[in-house]
C-alpha cells in the first residue's frame, strides 16, 4: 500500500523558513518522480514543484522559483521542500504527491494527507 | 484565475447524471496534453478519479467517466449518490507556462 506521510508544517513569520518532509513507502521510491501541490484555505489546488526519480531534474512554479527548493533522499525514501522567504500567500496545506503518467503529462496517482503551513506575524 | 476553467458548482438529484466541464486553451488541453480529474471529499486529500482523459484507476466505479475534445474536457457522473458530494478538479500541463495547471474546482451538491 502506497503511503505518503508529510511533516514539518507549522506557523512561521513572514520572511521565515521552513522545511517540509514526506516519508514514502509501499512503492519503489527511487523510480518515481514526486511533486508538492498546495491548497490555500478554501481555495483550489496549486502545483508547487516536482523532482525526477533520480533527483537530477527539478521544476518549480513561477510563484516559488528562487525561494523554494525541492530535493529527495532515495536512501531514506524521503522527499523534502525547503521554503525560504515565506509570504502570507504561501499559507496552505502542502500535499506530497507521487507522480505517474508521462514526461509530457504527469499526474498524481497518490496523495499524502497534507501538512499545514501558516505564514503570519 | 485558473488556467483551466470549471463551473464553480453543479448539482443533481440522487440517480441523475451530471457533467463537469473543464475548458483550457491551445497551450494545454488543445495541445494534446492529457487531462486528469481528482475528487476531494470534505476534509480529505484529493484522490485520482480519471487519468489520461478517460481512464479510471482500479477501484473507481464506472459511474465516473471522462472525455476530451478540442480545448475542453468533461467529467460525467451517472447514478448520482450522496457520497459523491465533493470538490472535483481537472488538471493538465501547459506548454507556455511549463507547468502543471489545475482547474479552479467544481463543488458537486447532491440534492
Amino acid at each position: 500500500e502506497v503511503q505518503l506521510l508529510e511533516s514539518g508544517g507549522g506557523l512561521v513569520q513572514p520572511g521565515g523558513s521552513l522545511r517540509l518532509s514526506c516519508a514514502a513507502s509501499g512503492f519503489t521510491y527511487g523510480n518515481s518522480a514526486m511533486s508538492w501541490v498546495r491548497q490555500a484555505p478554501g481555495k483550489g489546488l496549486d502545483w508547487v514543484s516536482a523532482i525526477s526519480g533520480s533527483g537530477g531534474t527539478t521544476f518549480y512554479a513561477d510563484s516559488v522559483k528562487g525561494r523554494f527548493t525541492i530535493s529527495r533522499d532515495n536512501s531514506r525514501n524521503t522527499l523534502y521542500l525547503k521554503m525560504n522567504s515565506l509570504r502570507a500567500e504561501d499559507t496552505a496545506v502542502y500535499y506530497c504527491a507521487k507522480e505517474s503518467g508521462t514526461v509530457s503529462t504527469p499526474y498524481v496517482d497518490y496523495w499524502g494527507q497534507g501538512t499545514l503551513v501558516t505564514v503570519s506575524s | 484565475q485558473s488556467v483551466l476553467t470549471q463551473p464553480p458548482s453543479v448539482s443533481g438529484a440522487p440517480g441523475q447524471r451530471v457533467t463537469i466541464s473543464c475548458t483550457g486553451s491551445t497551450s494545454n488541453i488543445g495541445a494534446h496534453y492529457d487531462v486528469q480529474w481528482y475528487q476531494q471529499l470534505p476534509g480529505t486529500a484529493p484522490k485520482l478519479l480519471i487519468y489520461a482523459n478517460s481512464n479510471r484507476p482500479s477501484g473507481v466505479p464506472d459511474r465516473f467517466s471522462g472525455s476530451k475534445s478540442g480545448i475542453s474536457a468533461s467529467l460525467a457522473i451517472t447514478g448520482l449518490q450522496a457520497e459523491d458530494e465533493a470538490d472535483f478538479y481537472c488538471q493538465s500541463y501547459d506548454s507556455l507556462l511549463s507547468s502543471w495547471v489545475f482547474g479552479g474546482g467544481t463543488k458537486l451538491t447532491v440534492l
